[in-house]
């Protein structure tokens, strides 16, 4: 069966230093990619998509970037963080005609 | 994108029914209908989706309206971890269904 990994589970960080967040999908090949975001008290916000190796698509501009070095690593960045880049980031996993499916999300704060 | 509207809460007892609606006025011939749902401190959950006819799984029920304006998520006992907020979406076809336009949703409480 498939599963989805995403770590850090919590981080707190202070602005302006680097960010690098982790998912990998174990268990199927090709998945498309996501990245998601919620703000605090706020609905879900699609940040980067990717469906395939090396091709990210960027949803909203914003401090922050991603990358697909492996078919099933997808990996979210920033090189200074802001205070309003705090939030609760998801990562989540599609297949041809399957739903999405999320991870357990990584609660960062920037101080 | 159309957009669906969703009662902010919705309060059930343990064990009893609970019909969550959704009203999406706008949408197109080809949306379908997507449900969501959240537990505190996790990421969002499949519940279940379906284009015009009904559907049935595990988790829920999902009743659409004949001319597909409304629809209502049907758990049919709801237990202590049903507690959740619940997303009503739509989306174009299956190419879509990764770009989720996520709302405010329902927040559900189970009283046991």
């Amino acid at each position: 069966s498939q599963t989805i990994h995403q770590w850090p589970a919590t981080l707190v960080q202070p602005v302006g230093s680097p960010l690098s967040l982790e998912c990998t999908v174990e268990g199927t090949s090709n998945p498309n990619l996501y990245w998601y975001r919620q703000a605090a008290g706020r609905g879900l916000q699609l940040l980067f998509y990717s469906v395939g190796i090396g091709q990210i698509s960027s949803e909203v501009p914003q401090n922050l970037s991603a990358s697909r070095p492996q078919d099933r690593q997808f990996i979210l960045s920033s090189k200074k963080l802001l205070l309003s880049d705090s939030g609760f980031y998801l990562c989540a996993w599609r297949w041809r005609h399957s739903p999405l499916h999320f991870g357990n999300g990584t609660r960062l704060t920037v101080t | 994108d159309a957009k669906t509207t969703q009662p902010n809460s919705m309060e059930s007892n343990e064990e009893e029914p609970v019909h969550l609606p959704c009203n999406h006025s706008t949408i197109s011939g080809t949306d379908y209908i997507h449900w969501y749902r959240q537990l505190p401190s996790q990421g969002p959950e499949y519940v279940i989706h379906g284009l015009t006819s009904n559907v049935n799984n595990r988790m829920a029920s999902l009743a659409i309206a004949e001319d597909r304006k409304s629809s209502t998520l049907i758990l049919h006992r709801a237990t202590l971890r049903d507690a959740a907020v619940y997303y009503c979406i739509l989306s174009p076809p299956t190419d879509s269904w990764g770009k989720l336009q996520f709302g405010a949703g329902t927040q559900v409480v189970v009283t046991p």
